[in-house]
């Protein structure tokens, strides 16, 4: 057990519509990552945030948007769902943005995304 | 932008031998961490193993080591004693070290490991 929570395990939705994934990381972490993983494009980085602030973006959809909130939880919002965008999500946690640290990312579960 | 290259989709070892996952990636920077997950059919995602590439001793963790050429930008994973437990899916994970950079792995397409009794 990694210490990173993610909820819900498992969301079957229909095109068009809208989910939140949601994220809490270890105790003590203040960096939350999303990834996806999909069959056809790998693991991608879609978004970090730093202690409630956006740190940095990666391959992430203008449909998508994610926010950490005060208690350091992460919520990745999806919207307009399309059948491509059936995949795992995974919320990933660290310590510190600081470069340099000796920061390893610890991941969660994972919330499998199956948009029918 | 730093890549990572893993060129064995599939791998098979014999249970209790040892078995080699290849690595390489691009980048043009001095400093950075590698990293190997372990991806099981649980799907969830653990570290295996880390190396700092300022470190010029090769990172071990019990019966997993790596070899870490940095001139040829390569990062092997070797798996001693291979066991049952061990079959998964192996991705190699490269992350930046520069201050201006975010904090993100970047992954290779992962290799397959498979355990044979």
């Amino acid at each position: 057990d990694s210490g990173v929570t993610q909820t819900p395990k498992h969301l079957i939705t229909a095109t068009g519509q809208r989910v939140t994934l949601r994220c809490s990381p270890r105790s003590g972490d203040l960096s939350v990552y999303w990834y996806q993983q999909s069959l056809d494009q790998g693991l991608q980085f879609l978004i970090q945030y730093y202690n409630g602030e956006e740190r940095a973006k990666g391959n992430i959809l203008e449909r998508f948007s994610a926010q950490q909130f005060p208690d350091l939880h992460s919520e990745l919002n999806l919207s307009s769902l399309e059948l491509g965008d059936s995949a795992l999500y995974f919320c990933a946690s660290s310590v510190s943005r600081l470069a340099g640290g000796q920061e390893t990312q610890y991941f969660g579960p994972g919330t499998r995304l199956l948009v029918l | 932008a730093q890549t990572v290259t893993q060129s064995q989709p599939e791998m098979s070892v014999q249970e209790a031998e040892t078995v080699t996952l290849s690595c390489t990636y691009d980048t043009s920077e001095s400093d950075y961490y590698l990293f190997w997950y372990k991806q099981p059919p649980s799907r969830q995602m653990i570290l295996v193993i880390r190396q700092e590439a300022y470190k010029q001793q090769n990172a071990t963790e019990n019966r997993f080591s790596v070899n870490f050429q940095k001139a040829a930008k390569s990062f092997s994973l070797k798996i001693s004693d291979s066991q049952l437990g061990d079959a998964a899916m192996y991705f190699c994970a490269y992350r930046s070290l520069n201050t201006g950079t975010a904090s993100k792995l970047t992954f290779g397409t992962g290799t397959r490991l498979q355990v044979t009794l």
